[in-house]
């Protein structure tokens, strides 16, 4: 079945610096990604919607400027944390497919913020 | 009121039992997905269904379309099948993914 990777798996930052998550689909074509945020005991949120060759599309409530969306290939999404603080130490989770195939959901990242 | 219903939301069976958790929905879909996510955080689609029954080894996924519910069950549980278990919803309007609040099921040996 179609694989989602995604990259790092878990990741400690300063508060203050950048952290970039990566998200390929390894064999087959994703013109669409989504991009979960989880908190501990809760559901996936959806953050937004990464669209191949054009701008995310966010949900209300999520900074775009904090939370950079980059989908330059259709194997590839990445997601950048900007200026990281602790509040932003979640499980970050991105997928692909869902509407009319099965989804297909990568490995997860676990950021801490110190 | 969550546009995606899962209950129970805590499930504690004995190893061998028969178990059911239950999906309901109130918006137009294109697929309706159940996932299974365990504690490392990972995510496995286990069935996508638009319509009917889906067999997967011990696990039965239904649909009522009508009705909008679905349910899963897992037949002979085991302390492996230890995982919480999420519904989700495949918007037929936006595409994309709406996520029942999961089902944390514990399977005791």
């Amino acid at each position: 079945g179609a694989v989602v990777s995604q990259h790092p798996s878990w990741v400690i930052c300063k508060s203050g610096t950048s952290v970039k998550i990566e998200c390929r689909s390894l064999d087959f074509q994703a013109t669409t990604m989504f991009w979960y945020r989880q908190f501990p005991k809760q559901s996936l949120m959806l953050m937004a919607t990464s669209n191949e060759g054009s701008k995310a599309t966010y949900e209300q409530g999520v900074e775009k400027d904090k939370f950079l969306i980059n989908h330059a290939s259709l194997t590839l999404s990445t997601l950048t944390v900007t200026s990281a603080h602790p509040e932003d130490s979640s499980f970050y989770i991105c997928s692909a497919g869902g509407r009319h195939t099965e989804a297909f959901f990568g490995q997860g990242t676990r950021l801490t913020v110190v | 009121k969550n546009e995606v219903e899962q209950s129970p939301q805590n499930l504690t069976a004995q190893e061998g039992e028969f178990i059911t958790i239950n999906c309901s929905y109130s918006v137009g879909i294109s697929a309706l997905h159940w996932l299974q996510q365990h504690p490392g955080g990972g995510i496995v689609s286990l069935f996508m269904l638009s319509s009917g029954k889906k067999k997967h080894g011990r696990l039965i996924a239904t649909i009522n379309i009508q009705e909008k519910h679905s349910s899963l069950h897992i037949t002979a549980s085991h302390p492996r099948d230890s995982a919480v278990y999420i519904c989700a919803a495949g918007s037929s309007n936006t595409g994309k993914l709406i996520f029942g609040q999961g089902t944390t099921l514990q399977v005791k040996p």
